[in-house]
């Protein structure tokens, strides 16, 4: 089955850059969706298809596809981006959706 | 406004069964997949199932084949789950998500979610 790969947590000071990735075998021929979870909260789609963000998501959130990695990029972080984040895609061999492990981001 | 409301979860014993349920509001239902995904206490997020805006094509986990039923009655606009051979490691918060499209596809994600309800599988 398909594996997606996050690290479990990246660290980042408020105004900074925060970039997670997601690695799959030729991830960049699929198509990456980001979702943000705070502690208690039902998940939130961040970005979708590699790099679009659904309306109402700031414009610090990015994201970007290529090669075995997808990238999601938190620009000038703030404290309520505090918290885990997850990749998904299709995977058409095992007619699965499957989720990265997930990434926790903390704001330090 | 899109609102997913789920129900049905509760504690279990092993080998024992749950039907979960989903209803949808603020939206055309049956025009769109369903799916079910489930987070375990202090764990990543799980897709379990999906289904078709018409109910005519199902897909499962692995971990839940054979024994979780997905279903739904779009007269009622609601989603279904019925969960059967209960296992402890089946506990988890348990999440509808609305999909994209009608069908399943390869680029499939979720743009609205439920709040949740928790199965907690023990004796």
């Amino acid at each position: 089955s398909y594996v997606l790969t996050q690290p479990p947590s990246v660290s980042v000071a408020p105004g900074q850059t925060a970039r997670i990735t997601c690695g799959g075998s030729n991830i960049g021929s699929k198509s990456v969706h980001w979702y943000q979870q705070k502690p208690g909260q039902a998940p939130v789609l961040v970005v979708y298809d590699d790099s679009d963000r659904p309306s109402g998501i700031p414009e610090r959130f990015s994201g970007s596809n290529s090669g075995n990695t997808a990238t999601l990029t938190i620009s000038r972080v703030e404290a309520g981006d505090e918290a885990d984040y997850y990749c998904q895609v299709w995977d058409s061999s095992s007619d699965h959706y499957v989720f990265g492990s997930g990434t926790k981001v903390t704001v330090i | 406004e899109v609102q997913l409301l789920e129900s049905g979860g509760g504690l279990v014993q092993p080998g024992g069964s749950l039907r979960l349920s989903c209803a949808a509001s603020g939206f055309t239902f049956s025009s769109y997949a369903m799916t079910w995904v489930r987070q375990a206490p202090g764990k990543g997020l799980e897709w379990v199932s999906a289904i078709s805006g018409s109910g005519g094509s199902t897909y499962y986990a692995d971990s839940v084949k054979g024994r979780f039923t997905i279903s739904r009655d779009n007269s009622k606009n609601t989603l279904y789950l019925q969960m059967n051979s209960l296992r402890a490691e089946d506990t988890a918060v348990y999440y509808c998500a609305k999909d994209r499209r009608p069908t399943v596809t390869t680029v499939g994600y979720f743009d609205y979610w439920g709040q949740g309800t928790l199965v907690s599988v023990s004796s």
